[in-house]
């Protein structure tokens, strides 16, 4: 059983096109979290949330959106993409948020924007 | 958002030998302290938890905080091949809410 699994894998598409990526974990987490790793492996939170609600937003332009339906559930939705957008995109989850909460990541979805 | 800084690499050390990785941090609030590893192509595991000032020894790997210098660091002991990989250490900031990666540190082990 994966713990927190996203989808796709891989995302290529064309400058300007919208497209999502979705996230769910069966850990019974109640934190999620999207991260960002650019080609040179540098790792930044973009969004955080604890059952449902949105507790982190990192200066991320608006075309990023997330939604969490439920506590299980996080998903990205990017418009407009811009070739800057192109990163590994890490999905992520914990028990809580705090101080010694072990982050339980995806694999990842390899976003190539052409 | 503070800084965590690591000295990207790569670290090569031969296989058996202590590989040292080092982390330095700017939020003097923070109170917890990650290191995660990343394999090429994979997701980041976290491998060790620090919250004292001190070391703190699991198996082969000991980290290692002094939270008056802000400098973390992470032995791993014998290293083998299989430890090649990029570590990243993070800081729990933002009262508890955000963990912030460094740049991550290139560990080779040569057989």
């Amino acid at each position: 059983d994966t713990a927190v699994s996203q989808t796709p894998k891989y995302l290529v598409t064309q400058m300007g096109n919208d497209k999502s990526i979705k996230c769910e974990q069966n850990l019974g987490h109640d934190t999620m979290y999207w991260y960002k790793q650019d080609s040179k492996k540098f790792l930044k939170i973009m969004f955080s949330y604890n059952n449902k609600e949105l507790i982190i937003n990192e200066t991320v332009p608006n075309r990023f959106s997330p939604k969490s339906p439920d506590k299980a559930h996080l998903n990205l939705h990017i418009n407009s993409l811009e070739l800057g957008d192109s990163a590994v995109y890490f999905c992520a989850s914990s028990l809580r948020q705090g101080i010694n909460e072990k982050l339980f990541f995806g694999s990842g979805t390899q976003l190539s924007v052409l | 958002q503070k800084e965590v800084e690591q000295n990207s690499g790569p670290l090569s050390v031969p296989e058996g030998a202590i590989a040292s990785l080092n982390c330095t941090y700017s939020d003097r609030g923070s109170q917890s302290f990650f290191w995660y590893r990343q394999y090429s192509g994979k997701s980041p595991e976290l491998i060790m938890s620090i919250y004292s000032n001190g070391d703190k020894e699991d198996g082969r790997f000991t980290a290692q905080l002094n939270k008056a210098s802000q400098y973390v660091s992470l032995l791993i002991r014998d290293s083998q091949p299989s430890d090649s990989a990029t570590y990243l250490c993070a800081s729990l900031q933002g009262d508890g809410n955000k963990l912030v990666f460094g740049a991550g540190t290139i560990l080779r082990v040569k057989s």
